[in-house]
Formats: structure tokens, sequence, C-alpha cells
């Protein structure tokens, strides 16, 4: 079976620009998230998507959005980027959205360079 | 979200059993404890969960203290390939918790 898969790879943009990162989740899972890691640092959370609705924004400006699809991929859109927007970006995907027991997974991310 | 606190790096030798420690003080009854481990250049990766009980998985072990207010994951053998940034988070098994929170985590050196 797939894993979560993840595209572009990479990228590069010039500041100012606009980014969509995509998204297909393992079959059969219902939920997705997005996470931000920069270079050093733990990921950390932007959005999670549950049966297409937003369950969960993290402490990211407006300049980031996202959305879910009926088959359940997502697209995370970044517009007016800046430096400091380069990062990893992580997709996650699990079966249901919440709960202390649920198990995300990964997919091995999008690295994007802003210049 | 409960906080956890783990050392910034610890060194092991190959085939040697490997105990990585993680402090949650702060932790609440519906917590749950989850460790997931990044290799280098991939997304992160589960490897364990547990509640109360100590809890085994084909990659490791979970022993959980009595208190709850620390845990330990166990690698029985460790091998160049666990090498990695090793997670422990706290996640609430109660209300709509749907994120989480990743500290700076364990960096594991393995030696041949």
């Amino acid at each position: 079976d797939a894993g979560v898969t993840q595209s572009p790879t990479h990228l590069i943009k010039t500041r100012g620009q606009h980014v969509t990162l995509r998204c297909s989740p393992i079959s059969g899972h219902k939920s997705v998230s997005w996470y931000q890691q920069v270079l050093g640092q733990g990921p950390q959370f932007i959005f999670q998507y549950y049966e297409k609705e937003e369950r969960g924004r993290g402490n990211f400006p407006d300049r980031f959005s996202a959305r879910q699809f009926p088959n359940y991929s997502s697209e995370l859109n970044v517009n007016a980027l800046l430096l400091g927007d380069s990062a990893l970006y992580l997709c996650a995907s699990s079966f249901t959205g919440a709960r202390g027991a649920n198990v995300l997974t990964f997919g091995a991310g999008s690295r994007l360079t802003v210049l | 979200d409960a906080k956890t606190t783990q050392p910034n790096s610890m060194e092991s030798n190959e085939e040697e059993p490997v105990h990585l420690p993680c402090n949650h003080s702060t932790i609440s009854g519906t917590d749950y404890i989850h460790w997931y481990r990044q290799l280098p250049s991939q997304g992160p990766e589960y490897v364990i969960h547990g509640l109360t009980s100590n809890v085994n998985n084909r990659m490791a072990s979970l022993a959980i203290a009595e208190d709850r207010k620390s845990s330990t994951l166990i690698l029985h053998r460790a091998t160049l390939r666990d090498a990695a940034v090793y997670y422990c988070i706290l996640r609430d098994g109660g209300g709509s918790n749907y994120k989480l929170t990743f500290g700076k985590g364990t960096l594991l050196t393995v030696n041949p």
C-alpha cells in the first residue's frame, strides 16, 4: 500500500510568490494534517482537516490556507512568501481526526526554499 | 498541551539496548504518551504509544512510571538505522485533540 505522498518534493520560490503543496493520504484515511518544520526544530502544527472540514489551526498567519477535497487529498497554500517560510512542509494522515490514541502517518515532506 | 522534557542527545553502540527518557510531570489523566522518530531526510514515523501500562511492539517497548510523570522508550538492540531524532509527545484522549505538539526531541547517535 502506498503511504502518504506529497508533491513536489523540492521547490524554490522567491519572496512574494505563492506556493501550493499537495498531499494524498493513505487510502481510507479521512484526516489530513499539515506541519511546518524549520531546520533544527521539531514540526509545528499548521492545520488539520477531517471529512473536508477544518478541525484545527495552529499559530500561523492568514497567508497560510488549506483545503481537503472529496477524495480526502489536501492542498496547503502559502501566499506572499517570506524568507522565513523556508522549511520542510509535512503532511500526515490518520483514520480519524482526534482522540489521544490516534496515530499519524507522515509523508516525506515538501522542501520549500524561499529566496 | 502538557509539555515533555527530553535530553538533547544520547549516544549508543550498535546491538546494545538504548533507554530514551522523557519527563512529563504535568501529565493529565487522559493524556496518552506517544513516541515518534524522524530519520534524516524523512518525515516523522510513529514508534509506540501508551496510557498507563507498559507496551511492546515490533519496534520498541514503552515503560511508563507508576505515577505517569515519566516514561522510557526502550530499543532492545540498537542498529545504525535507529539513528534518528526521537520525540516524546503527550496527546489528550479527551475532547478533540487534533494535533501533535513536538519539542526538539532527543538526537540518538548509534556507533558501529
